[in-house]
């Protein structure tokens, strides 16, 4: 069965500091991969999708995640974290339903 | 374009009482999910209905938990009797038909305590 895995429930960086939050998954086929945000009290907002196009997609807000087969990886990354970075991360992995990962709290420091 | 609706937002029960929510998807969505995030976890799929058709209710706990999609649109989520358990944000998202995975649209969720 497919599943993520994402190391870390909570990640605090410094403003302006690199944001990189791990995701592993685990998946028989090619596997769909998607990184949501969640702010407080809001539902979950897509950042970005890989469908087995270019391994190395952008999304929004700056945020930017690799596929690599051999690692079995999706880490979600952004050259400079912004105080507005600061939510709830999730790595999912679909081919007919959807299974998110436990999220990452991002913490950013003034 | 209007975003996928949910109501209640907030909803405080004593357990065994009864609860329903509503959700209205995006126009034109014919996949509607629901799912259920407990407090630190990821969110859990309840149900995924097809038009007003279930595809997958293989995780609803069908004892206590339904769900329905009478025209296709529109759809509620009830749960009869609650347990103190069932205290979670429960989300729905609407998505566009097809085959492959496709992108879920969110709404904000409504959050129920159970005490």
């Amino acid at each position: 069965a497919q599943s993520v895995t994402q190391l870390g429930s909570h990640v605090s960086v410094s403003e302006g500091a690199l944001v990189l939050l791990r995701c592993n998954y685990s998946s028989s086929v090619p596997p769909y991969l998607f990184w949501y945000v969640q702010y407080p009290n809001q539902g979950l907002q897509l950042l970005l999708k890989y469908t087995s196009a270019a391994t190395l997609v952008k999304g929004i807000n700056g945020f930017e995640a690799e596929f690599k087969k051999s690692e079995t990886s999706f880490h979600l990354t952004k050259p400079s974290a912004h105080m507005s970075d600061a939510a709830e991360y999730f790595c999912a992995v679909s081919d007919n339903d959807m299974r998110f990962g436990a999220g990452t709290r991002l913490t950013v420091k003034p | 374009e209007a975003g996928v609706a949910q109501s209640p937002r907030y909803k405080i029960i004593e357990k065994r009482q009864s609860v329903a929510f509503w959700c209205n998807p995006i126009s034109g969505h014919a996949t509607l999910y629901w799912y259920q995030q407990i407090l630190g976890q990821g969110p859990k799929l309840l149900i995924q209905f097809q038009n007003n058709g279930v595809v997958d209710d293989s995780q609803l706990p069908k004892d206590r938990f339904s769900a329905e999609r009478l025209k296709g649109v529109d759809s509620t989520l009830k749960i009869q009797p609650a347990k103190l358990e069932d205290s979670a944000v429960y989300l729905c998202a609407s998505s566009i038909s097809g085959t492959g995975p496709k992108e879920q649209y969110f709404g904000p969720g409504t959050r129920l305590t159970v005490t």
